[in-house]
């Protein structure tokens, strides 16, 4: 069956610390990931998606089908990035498959 | 264009009671969701639609129905709410289409306490 395992429920750095937050699948199929993000009193939204190998926020995901993992990393990490962080799959038709999600505090 | 709102914000119920979630899309989307989210279980799809009039079970749909009598609604019942229901619902919806790469658009989200 399908699954997303986010191991971190909480991740702590500096500001200007390196962020990777680690997600790993279990599909049988082809896998389409993604990166969702909530902000505090936000709504749920797209962060980014593996199959347009984008960058936003200074964010950058890496689908590894042999170690099958879409970890979610930016280089220097920045207050606003604070925030639950969750890891999706998406299989049959358009839905998703969540991770238990990651929360991300960046301090001063 | 609001894109996914959600009703009410907050309720709080009692056991046995009987209470009706709308959500409403105004990008034409075909397809629809309800998912709750609980701490330490993330989102958990409850139901879905792939358009008005079809509805089908998601993850966790024991205790809850659904229906998409419009295309730009779907609503969220639950017959005899339980404490085990307390949890922050979230509606969601996407188009059907490939180029929109399958992003699911999400609303505010309701929180619901059953005691």
């Amino acid at each position: 069956a399908q699954r997303v395992t986010q191991p971190e429920k909480l991740l702590s750095v500096f500001k200007g610390a390196p962020v990777e937050l680690k997600c790993n699948y279990s599909y049988s199929g082809s896998p389409e990931l993604f990166w969702y993000v909530q902000y505090s009193r936000q709504r749920l939204q797209l962060l980014l998606r593996h199959i347009s190998r984008e960058s936003i926020k200074g964010f950058t995901a890496d689908l590894n089908k042999g170690e099958t993992s879409f970890h979610l990393k930016k280089p220097f990490a920045q207050e606003e990035d604070s925030a639950m962080y969750y890891c999706a799959l998406r299989w049959s038709f358009q839905k998703l498959v969540f991770g238990t999600g990651t929360r991300l505090l960046v301090s001063p | 264009n609001a894109g996914v709102t959600q009703t009410p914000k907050f309720r709080v119920l009692k056991t046995g009671q009987s209470m009706t979630l709308l959500c409403a899309q105004d990008m034409n989307h075909e397809y629809m969701y309800w998912y709750r989210q609980d701490p330490g279980m993330g989102l958990r799809l409850i139901h879905y639609s792939v358009g008005e009039g079809t509805t089908a079970k998601g993850e966790v749909p024991d205790g809850y129905n659904v229906s998409r009598l419009k295309k730009q609604n779907f609503l969220l019942g639950l017959e005899s709410a339980a404490p085990s229901q307390t949890s922050v619902y979230f509606c969601a919806s996407s188009s059907e289409t490939s180029g929109s790469s399958y992003e699911q658009y999400f609303g505010p989200g309701t929180r619901l306490t059953v005691t």
